[in-house]
């Protein structure tokens, strides 16, 4: 079975404090997403990883991808309001007909 | 602004009915993607269309069906709608079959009472 699995699924932070959400996917895949979504809002792409030891930064936000661990993080570094809200990760099989799923998602609150 | 558009933004209908929802894909996207937002299930894929023929298809029901036409706009054509059904539709667009980016709409906001 395909799965994707994020944890945790609510984190409540401090601002200044640094912290990880995880994504753990069941079988080989080929590509690994990162989505923000703002409440009532559509979802915004913030990474893709292709490779295994791929690392992408933008801002406070960086994310890896270990292939043999199956495992993707993203981290937070020194957590400021305006990164309050739901992070989704997702992931494309290639070889089980393109199927993309998506982890359940991280509602993050970055408290003032 | 993504460049996708949706139509329409809200649907409120009943059970049994059909209804239809539009999407747009950014100019010189070749792929859409259809997706359904519920609080029971999460996000779930449901199809792919790359430059008018069918891609890719995940969890979607066979009351559901979906084209892309020749301007690439894309249609999802829902019928005999259940409660269940409730949920935001998500279209995306890529420029390739394989997304290496994909691009959300606003997403339409369908109500089956």
């Amino acid at each position: 079975e395909l799965k994707v699995e994020q944890n945790p699924l609510f984190l409540s932070m401090q601002e200044g404090k640094n912290y990880t959400i995880y994504c753990n996917y069941s079988t080989t895949s080929d590509r690994l997403y990162w989505y923000r979504q703002d409440p009532g809002k559509s979802l915004e792409s913030l990474f893709v990883l292709l490779s295994n030891g791929a690392v992408k930064q933008e801002g406070r936000l960086m994310a890896s991808l270990d292939t043999k661990a199956r495992l993707s993080t993203l981290h937070i570094t020194a957590a400021v309001h305006d990164l309050s809200a739901t992070y989704f990760c997702a992931a494309i099989f290639m070889n089980r007909d393109d199927k993309i799923i998506f982890g359940k998602g991280t509602r993050l609150h970055i408290l003032p | 602004d993504s460049g996708v558009t949706q139509t329409p933004k809200h649907l409120i209908t009943a059970t049994g009915q059909r209804v239809t929802l539009r999407c747009s894909p950014r100019s010189g996207d070749l792929s859409v993607y259809w997706y359904q937002q519920s609080l029971d299930q999460g996000l779930q894929f449901l199809i792919q269309y790359y430059n008018g023929e069918e891609r890719a298809k995940g969890n979607i029901l066979e009351r559901f069906s979906a084209q892309q036409f020749p301007d690439l706009h894309s249609e999802l054509n829902l019928s005999s709608l259940e409660l269940g059904d409730s949920a935001l539709y998500f279209c995306a667009s890529s420029p390739q079959g394989v997304p290496y980016e994909q691009y959300f709409g606003p997403g339409t906001r369908l109500t089956v009472t």
